[in-house]
């Protein structure tokens, strides 16, 4: 079946890189999404990158693709507290449909 | 920039009340969506709609109904709340089937006493 699994949490210092990991299980994918939601608030997409991109880099944000082992990564660079979120991991399928399917959220502790 | 507002940030209700939560777009978006945020579940949906007057189940629509009379308005309705739908809701919507890429509203943290 479709799924998407991230791990739940991840804490790094203020400066250095956050590397986020998502695994997703669908080939079919045409678009894979990051969005990142703060405390109280909804989700806001941060970047998104079509499935036959590698990679997508937009300032601090670098996305990688593997097709190939369906795994998808986020990068920031210097890491600030105010990057502290929950990032989400979503792919979307397009199979005489449309659907799209989030992992569980990765939440970022930016400790300064 | 696309904007989606819903009616309320946090709502309280009691057992057995009838909900609505809106849901509203400004940018003419043809899908709409209702998910449930959950801590460890993620988003899981509960209905969308590719137009007006149209509907489609998600993942878990037992307990939700939904309305869409008009284009830029997306209703969830509880008919009769539930204390296991005490959770955070979210609305999005996106243009087309093709781009997918979903905006969504601040959210409704509901609970249900």
């Amino acid at each position: 079946g479709e799924d998407v699994e991230q791990s739940l949490f991840l804490s790094v210092r203020e400066g250095d890189s956050s590397v986020i990991n998502c695994t997703y299980t669908d080939s079919s994918s045409t678009y894979l999404y990051w969005y990142k939601q703060e405390p109280g608030a909804g989700l806001q997409l941060l970047t998104y990158i079509f499935s036959n991109m590698d990679m997508k880099q937009d300032q601090r944000l670098t996305v990688l693709l593997n097709k190939k082992d369906k795994h998808l990564s986020l990068r920031i660079a210097d890491t600030q507290t105010g990057d502290s979120a929950i990032y989400f991991c979503a792919e979307s399928i397009n199979g005489g449909g449309f659907k799209t399917i989030f992992g569980a959220g990765t939440r970022l502790f930016v400790k300064a | 920039d696309v904007k989606v507002t819903q009616s309320s940030r946090y709502l309280v209700k009691r057992t057995g009340e009838k909900v609505f939560l809106e849901c509203v777009q400004d940018m003419d978006h043809e899908n709409m969506f209702w998910y449930r945020q959950d801590p460890g579940l993620g988003l899981r949906l509960i209905y969308f709609s590719y137009d007006v007057k149209m509907k489609e189940k998600g993942d878990i629509p037992e307990g939700y109904s939904v309305s869409r009379e008009k284009k830029e308005r997306f209703s969830l309705i509880l008919e009769s709340a539930s204390t296991n739908q005490t959770s955070m809701y979210l609305c999005a919507s996106s243009l087309r089937a093709e781009t997918d890429t979903q905006y969504f509203g601040p959210g409704t943290r509901l609970t249900v006493l």
